[in-house]
């Protein structure tokens, strides 16, 4: 099974909002990614955890705010969003760190 | 910088044919290649990794990879309607942890 989940699906929040979104596997992957997608380009790194610990932070503004409370779960806390960060938001995960990645479904993300 | 090149497309074919994405990376020493399926509005989809000079077979997909020339390409055999997608090709460069991808190919099947 090679299963991440992701919700929520959609997300329409406006610039003074707080949100999450919460990813989830079962695989005993030790590695968890956040991606950002905009239309027509690749992903985009975001933050790497490994171990439960934060290995790498893509130079992301601090109005995102990541979170892994334990092996399987994976949290993205998001406040006060401008317009551009609508896109989509993908969740992987990983064996090990560089290893073959496995994506969510993703949460299309839309700031009005 | 470590980059990965991809023809954007679209690579049209029609039904049945072979169809052919290339990519492109930048150094020899690198171990780690994939190719990932993407549809319109969805997310990436693992369909093949690589790891050893030669091809790689998976179904109706051939990996193949080329490490003196520094190239990895995606054959489809018997290509269908359904192939229809970008196709994202992610290189882990040697001494990076994470994977870079390219921009992806868009491959059109013509019934």
């Amino acid at each position: 099974d090679t299963e991440v989940t992701q919700t929520p699906k959609h997300l329409v929040m406006g610039m003074t909002n707080k949100k999450s979104l919460k990813c989830e596997q079962h695989m005993g992957h030790r590695a968890m990614y956040w991606y950002k997608q905009k239309a027509k380009k690749p992903p985009e790194l975001m933050f790497v955890y490994s171990y439960e610990k934060l290995s790498i932070n893509e130079s992301v503004p601090s109005r995102f705010s990541p979170e892994c409370p334990n092996s399987s779960l994976l949290n993205l806390h998001l406040h006060a969003l401008q317009p551009e960060d609508s896109a989509l938001y993908l969740c992987a995960s990983s064996q090990e760190v560089g290893y073959e990645q496995y994506f969510g479904p993703g949460t299309r993300l839309t700031v009005t | 910088q470590k980059e990965v090149e991809q023809n954007s497309g679209p690579l049209s074919v029609p039904e049945g044919a072979i169809a052919s994405l290339n990519c492109t990376y930048s150094d020899r020493v690198s171990q780690s290649f994939f190719w990932y399926r993407q549809y319109s509005g969805k997310s990436p989809e693992l369909i093949m990794s690589i790891y050893s000079n030669g091809d790689k077979e998976d179904g109706r997909f051939t990996a193949q990879l080329n490490k003196a020339s520094q190239y990895v390409s995606l054959l489809i055999r018997d290509s269908q309607p359904s192939d229809s997608a970008t196709y994202l090709c992610a290189v882990r460069y040697s001494g990076y942890s994470t994977l870079t991808f390219g921009k992806g190919t868009m491959l059109l099947v013509s019934p």
